[in-house]
């Protein structure tokens, strides 16, 4: 799977909205971009994919951009139950796909009150 | 639906012990993954199963091992517990495993080796 650059942290304020970006310069036509996030001591949890086109979600919209070089994970009203590490994971729709995801470092998503 | 589901929650274990981590899941997903997440770090995939009686390593298989004897289960077996090994442990499974398939994580394990 191609390689997923992320900051390493972020800080939002309540109730505003959020703009995760991910750079991924190298993806392949067939790479699905996902975004799942963690919240603290628990499992990893999806949150959105897309291919080619923006999508939205009753957690989150995901903004792709036209050269499908980079994407923003969009959380409209963001709430303190947001805080977590989000991680931007890209998977070939064309393997099998049998062996897992790839997890980077994340972005640690701070939010104030 | 539970989904995915892991016991223990938490174990400590002396060097040299052995012990089996569970997974069970009730959503009749054939692909299931073990990942081990060290502190600060994202997951790394230590074996998977694409069905019963099929399994593979993945990143980081040493020291480890699994079997899939029905579609539910899918244990992973610690046979000589090292310091290294002290970890928090994420079993998922997925229905296929398709690009555009979501993975459903446990809520993990964590796991002290002294």
């Amino acid at each position: 799977d191609a390689k997923t650059t992320q900051p390493n942290s972020m800080e939002s304020n309540e109730e505003e909205p959020v703009h995760l970006p991910c750079n991924h310069s190298t993806i392949s036509g067939t790479d699905y971009i996902h975004w799942y996030r963690q919240l603290p001591s628990q499992g990893p949890e999806y949150v959105i994919h897309g291919l080619t086109s923006n999508v939205n979600n009753r957690m989150a919209s995901l903004a792709i951009a036209e050269d499908r070089k980079s994407s923003t994970l969009i959380l409209h009203r963001a709430t303190l139950r947001d805080a977590a590490v989000y991680y931007c994971i890209l998977r070939d729709g064309a393997g099998g796909g049998a062996d897992g995801l790839t997890f980077g470092k994340g972005t640690h998503l701070i939010i104030q009150p | 639906n539970a989904g995915v589901t892991q016991t223990p929650k938490f174990r400590i274990l002396k060097i040299g012990q052995s012990m089996t981590l569970q997974c069970t899941q009730d959503m009749n997903h054939n692909y299931m993954y073990w990942y081990r997440q060290d502190p600060g770090m994202g997951l790394k995939l230590i074996y998977y199963s694409v069905g019963a009686g099929i399994t593979d390593k993945g990143e980081v298989p040493n020291g480890y091992n699994v079997s899939r004897s029905t579609t539910e289960d899918f244990p992973l077996r610690l046979e000589l517990a090292a310091p290294s090994q002290t970890s928090v442990y994420f079993c998922a499974s997925s229905a296929s495993g398709a690009g555009v398939e979501t993975q459903y994580f446990g809520p993990g394990t964590r796991l002290l080796v002294l």
